[in-house]
């Protein structure tokens, strides 16, 4: 059981360039996130999705964009790559009953940094 | 809107010293709260976990009551160890809303020395 994966690990990218930073679990997981953590800070939300087809902004979305076409896969997408989006990227999951006493289980995190 | 205030880090510890990390939370009506861990160069993991007033959570000597009075969920160890080296993070969930949506603390950097 791999629980939650990311790939790359660590990415350098110039300005203007675009990636895709890739999530799948593989606990069945309805709900899936990403965040960004910047130094000496907490992690900000940046889209969630409650299920295959259905994603929504979350605090920080500008900038980025995401698709959920099966329930194991949450692919992130950067367009033109900024300084700003010089982050640690980690991708979550968690089981649908929504009553908030749900564990999120997280990735080991992508490391971008973007010259 | 929601908010979860912790300590500044680091905090740096002799092993089997005492450890408190604060934390407080601003929320509608009565959250459910949360500690997460990050080992070096790891993702967040659960630590423990309080789901309605005076809870106390536990989990590998870790402790946290949640305390509707104060809104605070200070976590505590009685004896901490080399290995416990982490950054705590204090999250809540609000009893409205959806999307499973965590508030997450700035984080608090534990060091723990010989």
């Amino acid at each position: 059981n791999a629980g939650v994966t990311q790939t790359p690990k660590f990415r350098i990218l110039k300005i203007g360039q675009s990636m895709t930073l890739q999530c799948t679990q593989d606990m069945n997981h309805n709900y899936m996130y990403w965040y960004r953590q910047d130094p000496g800070m907490g992690l900000k939300l940046i889209y969630y999705s409650v299920g295959a087809g259905i994603t929504d902004k979350g605090e920080v979305p500008n900038g980025y964009n995401v698709s959920r076409s099966t329930t194991e896969d949450f692919p992130l997408r950067l367009e033109l790559a900024a300084p700003s989006q010089t982050s640690v990227y980690f991708c979550a999951s968690s089981t649908d009953r929504g009553w908030g006493t749900d564990t999120q289980y997280f990735g080991p995190g992508t490391r971008l940094t973007v010259l | 809107g929601d908010s979860v205030t912790q300590m500044e880090g680091p905090v740096t510890l002799s092993e089997e010293a005492f450890l408190t990390i604060n934390c407080t939370y601003t929320a509608t009506g009565y959250p459910s709260l949360f500690w997460y861990v990050q080992y070096p160069g790891e993702g967040l993991q659960l630590l423990l976990k309080a789901t309605k007033a005076d809870d106390k959570g536990s989990n590998k000597g870790f402790e946290a009551t949640y305390r509707k009075e104060t809104t605070s969920f200070h976590l505590e160890k009685g004896s901490v160890q080399v290995s416990d080296s982490a950054v705590y993070f204090c999250a809540l969930y609000p009893l409205t809303g959806g999307g499973n949506k965590l508030t997450f603390g700035t984080g608090t950097q534990l060091k723990v020395e010989l």
